[in-house]
């Protein structure tokens, strides 16, 4: 099945900090999503990007499909940011296409 | 974007007894949803897919006689943890997806503690 590689796996950044946050993955993709799970458990959807880049306010993102790597971009960064942010791609499964999570980046924005 | 809502948020029960969790689609109608379980600071693990009106499909090393999956309509999903056991204490998350892409939407999960 495809391999799905987040680095680094842990990030404490001191608040206004920029971070970088990478997915590699070992097969093309229809479909690419980033996640931020917050301490309460909720998956809130970042970006759906298979191909691409695309902003929303201080976070960005960029996926690179030919060479199986998509980046998240963390600018100015507050506490609020800390948690788990998850890169998943779409895969093919027993059934069907589902999401193949990475084992995620633990963010730790401090004050 | 799409709400997905999950019910309920936390859950404790008697080891030996049935727990049915609910995950809906708010403003959309699913014709896929997914279960998965996440254990603690671990990554999510999908466990069955279910369609609308079909029965669902699971995953390798997923007991389908413990996880009862039922996709009764285009908005309602329900997994039904049976007979649980402590070792069944995790966090169920369920998502959906529309017919217009493949983006995923996701509940807010259920804490599931058997004692």
């Amino acid at each position: 099945g495809i391999q799905v590689e987040q680095s680094p796996p842990d990030l404490i950044l001191q608040e206004g900090a920029n971070s970088t946050l990478r997915c590699n993955f070992s097969d093309s993709v229809n479909n690419l999503q980033w996640f931020h799970q917050n301490p309460w458990g909720q998956l809130i959807n970042l970006f759906y990007i298979p191909s691409g880049t695309k902003q929303n306010g201080r976070l960005s993102a960029t996926t690179v499909a030919t060479e199986r790597y998509s980046l998240l971009y963390i600018s100015s960064s507050q506490t609020t940011d800390s948690g788990v942010y998850f890169c998943a791609v779409e895969r093919y499964s027993n059934s069907g296409y589902a999401l193949n999570f990475g084992k995620g980046t633990s963010l730790l924005v401090t004050p | 974007g799409a709400v997905v809502s999950q019910h309920p948020s936390r859950v404790i029960c008697k080891s030996g007894t049935s727990v049915k969790i609910e995950c809906r689609s708010l403003d959309f109608q699913a014709t896929t949803m997914f279960w998965y379980r996440q254990f603690p600071k671990k990554s999510l693990m999908l466990m069955a897919t279910s369609n609308e009106g079909s029965k669902a499909t699971y995953e390798q090393g997923v007991e389908k006689d413990k996880f009862l999956i039922n996709h009764a309509s285009l908005t309602l999903s329900t997994l039904t943890v049976t007979s649980a056991h402590p070792e069944d204490s995790s966090f169920y998350i369920c998502s959906a997806t529309t017919d217009m892409n493949t983006e995923a939407f996701f509940g807010q999960g259920t804490r599931l503690t058997v004692v």
